[in-house]
C-alpha cells in the first residue's frame, strides 16, 4: 500500500527562525510531490510542487526532493505567525489518475 | 480566473440517507478529483473524472459514485450514509495531462 509519512507534531518554531518539515513516501515510482498548507477549518492550499531531485525555491519556501532516499522536505525561512497551520505532503504515484496520496500532516506553530 | 467552488458549505444528514455534493472546476481545468478528509487525517482520494468518465478510483465502496458534466462540473453522490462518512469532502481540479491539483473550499458533511 502506498504510504506517505509525516511527523504529526506539533512543531513549535520561534518567529523569524527556519521551520523544517519532513515527509517520506513508500512508492519508489512516484513522480511528483506537493506541499499544501491547511488552516484549521479550511481546505488545502498549494504551496510548492517539485518533480526533480534537488531544491526548488519560491520566496520564503524551499522544497527539497531526494528520490533515492524517498524523502521530501519543506523549509520555511523567516517564519511568521501566519505560517502557523497544518502542512500536508502529497505524492502522485503515477500519471495523475491515481490521485494524490497525502500524509496526515504536520501541525506547525510559530511562536511570536 | 475563477477558482474551484463547492456547494453546499455544510450539510447534516441522518444514517441511511443519500447526499449529493457539487463542484465547479477552475476555469480551463477539465479534470476533477474528489477527496474525503476525516478529522485529524490527510485527504483520502475517492475518484477522478476526466471527459465525463471515471478514470481513477481510491479504496472507497460503490455507494460513493460521481458524475462529470460537459462543462466539467462534477457531483459526488453517497448512498446509505454511515456515521463514518462524516468528514470534509474536497473537490480538486487540474489540467488534463498535468497533475497539480487546486482545491475548493470543501463541504462539511455530518451524519447523525
Amino acid at each position: 500500500q502506498k504510504e506517505v509519512e509525516q511527523n504529526s507534531g506539533p512543531l513549535s518554531v520561534p518567529e523569524g527562525a527556519i521551520a523544517s518539515l519532513n515527509c517520506t513516501y513508500s512508492d519508489r515510482g512516484s513522480q511528483s510531490f506537493f506541499w499544501y498548507r491547511q488552516y484549521s477549518g479550511k481546505s488545502p492550499e498549494l504551496i510548492m510542487s517539485i518533480y526533480s531531485n534537488g531544491d526548488k525555491e519560491d520566496g520564503r519556501f524551499t522544497a527539497q526532493l531526494n528520490k533515492a532516499s524517498q524523502y521530501v522536505s519543506l523549509l520555511i525561512r523567516d517564519s511568521q505567525p501566519s505560517d502557523s497551520a497544518t502542512y500536508l505532503c502529497a505524492v502522485n504515484p503515477g500519471g495523475g489518475a491515481d490521485g494524490l496520496t497525502f500524509g496526515k500532516g504536520t501541525h506547525l506553530i510559530i511562536q511570536p | 480566473e475563477t477558482g474551484v467552488t463547492q456547494s453546499p458549505t455544510h450539510l447534516i444528514k441522518t444514517r441511511g440517507q443519500q447526499v449529493t455534493l457539487r463542484c465547479s472546476s477552475q476555469s480551463g481545468h477539465n479534470t476533477v478529483s474528489w477527496y474525503q478528509q476525516a478529522l485529524g487525517q490527510g485527504p483520502q482520494f475517492i475518484f477522478q473524472y476526466y471527459r465525463e468518465e471515471e478514470n481513477g478510483r481510491g479504496n472507497f465502496p460503490p455507494r460513493f459514485s460521481g458524475l462529470q458534466f460537459p462543462n466539467y462540473s462534477s457531483e459526488l453522490n453517497v448512498n446509505a450514509l454511515e456515521l463514518d462518512d462524516s468528514a470534509l469532502y474536497l473537490c480538486a481540479s487540474s489540467l488534463a495531462g498535468g497533475d497539480t491539483q487546486y482545491f475548493g473550499p470543501g463541504t462539511r458533511l455530518t451524519v447523525l
